[in-house]
């Protein structure tokens, strides 16, 4: 199994419909994050959690809510998809040191129509 | 967080080295330099990162200058598999840490 697994991988919505994506690691870090990429672009950070009681914003967090249900789990919700929203989702996890590194999940292509 | 500089895209020979440079001259004392590579739409991996000294692991050797204002991924012996985004990022290793990508340099390693 994957360290950091991320579901849906593909997914196609209608505007205005709520949607989830989640993210689960088995490598036992503390620290998760979201991040958002555009067809050409890097890579954007959305929300980020340093752990279960710590959410905090990222560059581009207008439309976005999170939720960490665990040390594990941690999920992004679109309240009311719009079409700009479309891009591939990134989740990635980091240990409290982070000197080594982010392990990112395989990411969610997401399509609002 | 420091910015970085990369160039837009670079191309290499199979089986020659890789060379990928980044300038980040307002770098401060405590920030690390690091790299990651995306190969297509796969989630980044991370590669090597430095403070001051050169870096070498069994994906490539990172070169920071002694002013530490630049520094050069290099990739000894590129092959096809190669062929991905490479992002040069400096942070500081804290507890504040986040990543923030650039658009990084898009390496093409032909046959």
């Amino acid at each position: 199994d994957a360290d950091v697994t991320q579901t849906p991988r593909n997914r196609i919505t209608k505007t205005g419909k709520r949607i989830m994506l989640e993210c689960s690691q088995t490598k036992g870090h503390d620290r998760m994050y979201w991040y958002r990429q555009d067809p050409g672009l890097g890579l954007r950070l959305i929300y980020y959690s340093f752990d279960v009681k710590d959410i905090n914003k990222g560059e581009i967090s207008d439309g976005y809510s999170v939720s960490r249900q665990a040390q594990a789990k941690f999920s992004l919700s679109l309240e009311s998809a719009i079409p700009n929203q479309t891009a591939l989702y990134f989740c990635a996890t980091s240990d409290r040191a982070s000197l080594y590194g982010y392990t990112f999940g395989s990411g969610t292509r997401l399509t609002v129509v | 967080d420091a910015k970085t500089t990369q160039p837009p895209s670079m191309d290499c020979a199979e089986g020659r080295a890789a060379n990928l440079p980044c300038n980040h001259s307002t770098i401060s004392g405590n920030e690390y330099v690091y790299w990651y590579r995306q190969i297509h739409s796969q989630g980044p991996q991370y590669i090597i990162h430095g403070l001051k000294n050169n870096e070498t692991n069994e994906m490539a050797s990172l070169i920071i200058t002694e002013d530490r204002k630049s520094s050069t991924l290099i990739l000894p012996h590129a092959t096809l598999r190669d062929t991905a985004v490479y992002y040069c990022i400096v942070r500081v290793g804290s507890n504040t840490d986040k990543l923030i990508f650039g658009t990084g340099t898009r390496l093409q390693v032909f046959p």
